[in-house]
């Protein structure tokens, strides 16, 4: 079964600063990999997704995330933080041949003034 | 588009008493998922619809919980008794095909006493 590891609980960065929000995964074929954000009471969103070609993908907000095959990772980035940016974060997968999603456990982004 | 519609926003309800969650996914979306968040466990999926037959319904936890969809537009998650345990915020979330990026509803809080 698929499944996705975000190692760290929470990021925090500095308004201005790059950030980076890591995402391992586990699936038996090519991956669909996707990236949501979360914030308080308030439904996932949709960031961002890789299904094939390049393997940096640019999604919403001024989000980006690097596909890597040899390390099975999609972390997101941006450039430049901002406050506004805080929010839960979640990696998710989807293995071939279902149209399940297995989400990370999410990662609680604080950008500080 | 409204996006995906969820009734109600929030449910207050004594143990033993039957809950029912309602979603109105997006229209000419074809798949349909319900899932609840948790701190403890997370974002998990419960049963997922595609074109209002369920097609994998693994993650409902127990009998107490079940799901029907009787139209294109319209989907139920019912659970009965209901327990303190169950307490979370349940989400529903629609898409179109295969590999893509799936749309949440705003969510349901559900507090059991």
């Amino acid at each position: 079964a698929q499944s996705v590891a975000q190692p760290e609980d929470q990021v925090n960065v500095a308004e201005g600063n790059p950030l980076t929000v890591k995402c391992t995964y586990s699936v038996s074929g090519n991956p669909y990999l996707f990236w949501y954000v979360q914030y308080p009471n308030r439904g996932l969103q949709f960031l961002l997704k890789y299904i094939t070609g390049d393997n940096l993908v640019k999604g919403s907000y001024g989000f980006e995330a690097e596909f890597n095959k040899s390390q099975t990772s999609f972390h997101l980035k941006k450039p430049s933080a901002l406050v506004s940016d805080s929010a839960l974060y979640f990696c998710a997968v989807r293995d071939y041949g279902n149209n399940r999603l297995a989400f990370g456990k999410g990662n609680q982004v604080v950008v500080i003034p | 588009d409204a996006g995906v519609i969820q009734s109600p926003r929030h449910e207050v309800t004594e143990m033993g008493q039957e809950v029912t969650l309602r979603c109105k996914p997006i229209s000419g979306h074809d798949y349909l998922f319900w899932y609840r968040q948790t701190m403890m466990r997370g974002l998990e999926l419960l049963i997922y619809f595609n074109n209002n037959v369920p097609i994998d319904d693994s993650g409902m936890p127990e009998d107490r919980f079940s799901a029907k969809m009787p139209n294109a537009s319209f989907s139920t998650l019912k659970i009965q008794p209901s327990e303190p345990r169950d307490s979370a915020v349940y989400f529903c979330a629609s898409t179109r095909g295969q590999g893509t990026e799936q749309y949440f509803g705003p969510g349901t809080r559900l507090t059991v006493t």
